[in-house]
């Protein structure tokens, strides 16, 4: 089936730093892939989508200076944390919509990264 | 805006004990009704889904049914089993979102003993 490899799964980065999160789509092309955030005991929120080639369009209150993301190719979107911040730590996640299935349920998830900024 | 609220976990069962994880949701129109599945280490699965009123999805044991009438899609399992200890989510699809995406409870994360 359709599946998304995302890396890192753990990332500590020092207070400052950068961090870039992969996502991967490794046997289908993805043209659409949504950005999700979860903080402890809350839902998981979507950041922003992101379409190959053009720019992502940012949800309500994401910072899109500080929440860099990159499509640049059907199989690969990047999200990068800039100047990270402890408040930024989160669990982060990617899902993609798998290309000739139904829009409402042809999704499918990466494992997500845990980041935590000390 | 669209929102989906389920129970707070955790939840911690004996096997064999039956299951029930509550899902209401508020949203316009009529919404998709989905059922996420997170085993440790690993991504979201969908579980199982529901895209109109009275529909029931069900897949590996469990179920839940649209219920328009109390805005609730309630997941259920008859027996659990230890390999069923996960994190569950409840979701919708976004009536007025951007391009289709999903919107997520909380998640309800659930134990089983043997």
């Amino acid at each position: 089936g359709a599946v998304v490899s995302q890396h890192p799964s753990r990332v500590i980065c020092k207070s400052g730093t950068s961090v870039k999160i992969e996502c991967r789509s490794l046997d289908f092309q993805a043209t659409t892939m949504f950005w999700y955030r979860q903080f402890p005991k809350q839902s998981l929120m979507l950041m922003a989508t992101s379409n190959e080639g053009s720019k992502a369009t940012y949800e309500q209150g994401v910072e899109k200076d500080k929440f860099l993301i990159n499509h640049a190719s059907l199989t690969l979107s990047t999200l990068t944390v800039t100047s990270a911040h402890p408040e930024d730590s989160s669990f982060y996640i990617c899902s993609a919509r798998v290309p000739g299935l139904s829009k409402n349920y042809g999704y499918t998830f990466g494992s997500g990264t845990r980041l935590t900024v000390v | 805006g669209d929102s989906v609220t389920q129970m707070e976990g955790p939840v911690t069962l004996s096997e064999e004990a039956f299951l029930t994880i509550n899902c209401t949701y508020t949203a316009t129109g009529y919404p998709s009704l989905f059922w996420y599945v997170q085993y440790p280490g690993e991504g979201l699965q969908l579980l199982l889904k529901a895209t109109k009123a009275d529909d029931k999805g069900s897949n590996k044991g469990f179920e839940a049914t649209y219920r328009k009438e109390t805005t609730s899609f309630h997941l259920e399992k008859g027996s659990v089993q230890v390999s069923d200890s996960a994190v569950y989510f409840c979701a919708l699809i976004a009536t007025g979102g951007s391009q289709g995406n999903l919107i997520f409870g909380k998640g309800t994360k659930l134990s089983v003993k043997p």
